[in-house]
């Protein structure tokens, strides 16, 4: 079974702070990597689908990079605000990147305070 | 305005009702998704449909049903057997394996 694990599972942060977690994903049979923000009461939006080992994306303040051989992806944000308070989701592509599903991990819910 | 949009935002259930959610999609997908995310826990797939007049089971499509006789709908049958309902429900349309998200419903059984 895939399994897709994040890390911290909740971040308080005051405004200004620069911070990071983590999405931890099996390195075999790697296709993609993807990253949402969720923010309350809104869809889960699109941030990043990474497929390249070394991958490094970016936008605005938040920033992702890939390490597919050790299986994780760290996203930073710098500069944290309170608009950037939600719950941050990785997935990773089921049956080998098929059209068919992604495995969600719980996600990181950063909360950031003014 | 291309997107995905659910109906309701929330409903409430008796116990022993059948109910149905909505997911309608105007961005031409071929693949929808249903989602069902309790607290604590990450987004799990219930069913899934990658064409018109097809459908797969997830990992916990026990005590749910689907349909899609038409590519923009998904609609999702949460039955009297789904044991424990209350959840928020999340519908997904997608191209190769990027999938983009409804609003949600939230279900809450009295």
């Amino acid at each position: 079974i895939l399994n897709v694990e994040q890390s911290p599972q909740s971040l308080h942060v005051q405004e200004g702070d620069s911070t990071n977690f983590t999405c931890s994903f099996p390195s075999s049979n790697f296709y993609a990597l993807h990253w949402y923000r969720w923010e309350t009461a809104k869809s889960p939006e699109a941030l990043f689908v990474m497929t390249l080992n070394g991958d490094e994306k970016k936008k605005g303040r938040i920033s992702a990079t890939l390490n597919t051989k050790e299986g994780y992806s760290y996203l930073y944000i710098k500069g944290s605000q309170p608009e950037d308070s939600a719950t941050y989701l990785c997935a990773f592509p089921n049956y080998g990147g098929s059209q068919g599903n992604l495995i969600f991990g719980k996600g990181t819910k950063l909360s950031v305070k003014p | 305005d291309g997107g995905i949009t659910q109906s309701p935002k929330y409903l409430f259930r008796k116990e022993g009702q059948n109910v149905t959610l909505s997911c309608e999609q105007n961005l031409n997908h071929d693949a929808m998704y249903w989602y069902r995310q309790d607290p604590g826990q990450g987004l799990r797939l219930i069913y899934y449909s990658q064409i018109v007049n097809d459908f797969q089971k997830g990992d916990i499509a026990e005590g749910y049903s689907v349909s899609r006789e038409k590519k923009e709908s998904f609609p999702l049958t949460v039955t009297s057997a789904q044991k424990n309902p209350t959840a928020f429900y999340l519908c997904a349309s997608g191209t190769g394996h990027e999938q983009f998200f409804g609003p949600g419903t939230r279900l809450t059984v009295l």
